[in-house]
């Protein structure tokens, strides 16, 4: 059993709709982090979270908004998606930021109508 | 910008192989380099983490080993079983103001016959 709990498992939305992604984990870990995969591609970083304060944004459009409400909580709030946004979202955490190993979730499969 | 090949893309072999797996990167100023797995429509699990202080690390029949000077690392798993069969991925840690993200390799996806 993974112990990042990722939730929807699956989610179809349209254009015009605001959805949220959630992550969660209890292992204490301070560092969290969004990943986005598409079909046959490798993981590709969106955000970093450390201590609940984002320290890493790799030019992630605004349409998708990251939030860390405390430290085993990670939301990814969506809005105005296109349907290249389509793909598998991944959330990972580890002790700290960059030297411990990243625990992932087993994401949540995003359809954009 | 750090650029990470892995080497084969694919790989198909019967039960009991020793294999190897082969993860290149072009920038040897790492963190760390991890070796993940991923089932078909799943997350990442990850099987080895080796620091950038390191040679060598080792769990079960996985042994991962890093030459950060020329900017290879390998995964050697033993006695390989229809199990083991996943698509595998590198991942280099960066650091700097980078530090804590991770550039992955293409992954390779091995396939172990009974």
């Amino acid at each position: 059993d993974t112990e990042v709990t990722q939730t929807p498992k699956h989610l179809v939305m349209g254009m015009t709709n605001k959805k949220s992604l959630k992550c969660e984990q209890h292992m204490g870990h301070r560092a969290m982090y969004w990943y986005k995969q598409k079909a046959k591609k490798p993981p590709e970083l969106m955000f970093v979270y450390s201590y609940e304060k984002l320290s890493i944004n790799e030019s992630v459009p605004s349409r998708f908004s990251p939030e860390c409400p405390n430290s085993s909580l990670l939301n990814l709030h969506l809005h105005a998606l296109q349907p290249e946004d389509s793909a598998l979202y991944l959330c990972a955490s580890s002790a700290y930021r960059g030297l411990q190993p990243q625990h992932f979730g087993d994401g949540t499969r995003l359809s954009i109508l | 910008k750090q650029e990470v090949t892995q080497i084969p893309a694919a790989l198909s072999v019967p039960e009991g192989e020793n294999l190897v797996l082969n993860c290149s990167f072009t920038d040897s100023a790492i963190y760390n380099l991890q070796w993940f797995r991923q089932d078909p429509g799943k997350g990442l699990t990850s099987l080895l983490l080796i620091q950038s202080s390191q040679r060598e690390q080792t769990s079960g029949r996985l042994n991962a080993s890093l030459d950060k000077s020329s900017g290879r690392s390998t995964l050697y798993i033993a006695a390989s079983q229809p199990g083991d069969s996943a698509t595998y991925l590198c991942a280099v840690g960066a650091g700097g103001t980078s530090y804590g993200k991770l550039t992955f390799g293409q992954g390779t996806i091995l396939t172990v016959h009974p």
